[in-house]
């Protein structure tokens, strides 16, 4: 597709489940970024993938998440054990130039 | 660290009037980029508006303008003849343009209705 397609739409789980959201980026983007929206707050900055170089993990609020980019597409962040506090909008971006990020529709997750 | 402020959670605006949304920031930083997204119920975050700060002159995009005020750190958007599509959430967001930390930092948004 021509955008940056997330999937699931939607998630609901149960407290203590692991959940694995994906993120297929803009063909050629080398630049991946999850962001997580909490109800009534802006965006805040999970991690980083650029090219081959490690990625910028300053952002996971705990080591329950943890994110991988396989061939330099696809991403999937993974949440373990999940909280209701993890309950949030999860929403992927990727970028050719840095400065120019296209932003998915996002992954809702409710823990239930 | 930089830090986004949008002092406004909620506005409203009679269709085909004008609605001016409030941003500030906070760095010390002297080359950086400023963005407004539109995020729609559909959720998807959509560029409106980008200024670079070496640049002195206001970024404008049909009906939607901004005014950059670098000194006072102050980064508003301007709706002209605001449209019932403009009903959303707008978010303000600061890049450093140095490179080495190349993410996004956003404001809190403010939900935009446009009535009829």
């Amino acid at each position: 597709g021509a955008g940056v397609s997330q999937s699931p739409s939607n998630k609901v789980t149960e407290k203590g489940k692991d959940v694995e959201l994906r993120c297929d980026p803009i063909s050629g983007h080398t630049a991946l970024y999850w962001y997580r929206q909490s109800l009534g707050q802006g965006l805040e900055f999970l991690i980083y993938f650029q090219g081959n170089s490690a990625p910028d993990k300053s952002g996971l609020p705990s080591d329950r998440f943890s994110a991988e980019r396989t061939g330099g597409s696809v991403s999937t962040l993974t949440i373990q054990r999940t909280q209701q506090e993890d309950s949030a909008v999860y929403l992927c971006a990727s970028s050719l130039y840095y400065e120019k990020l296209f932003f998915g529709s996002g992954t809702q997750l409710s823990v239930l | 660290a930089q830090t986004v402020t949008q002092s406004q959670p909620e506005m409203s605006v009679q269709e085909a009037e004008t609605v001016t949304l409030s941003c500030t920031y906070d760095t010390s930083e002297s080359n950086y980029y400023l963005f407004w997204y539109k995020q729609p119920p559909s959720r998807q975050m959509i560029l409106v508006i980008r200024q670079e700060a070496y640049k002195q002159q206001n970024a404008t995009e049909n009906r939607f303008s901004v005014n950059f005020q670098k000194a006072a750190k102050s980064f508003s958007l301007k709706i002209s003849d605001s449209q019932l599509g403009d009903t959303a959430m707008y978010f303000c967001a600061f890049l450093n343009g140095q490179g080495g930390s190349e993410k996004l930092v956003f404001g809190k948004g403010t939900k935009l209705t446009v009535n009829p």
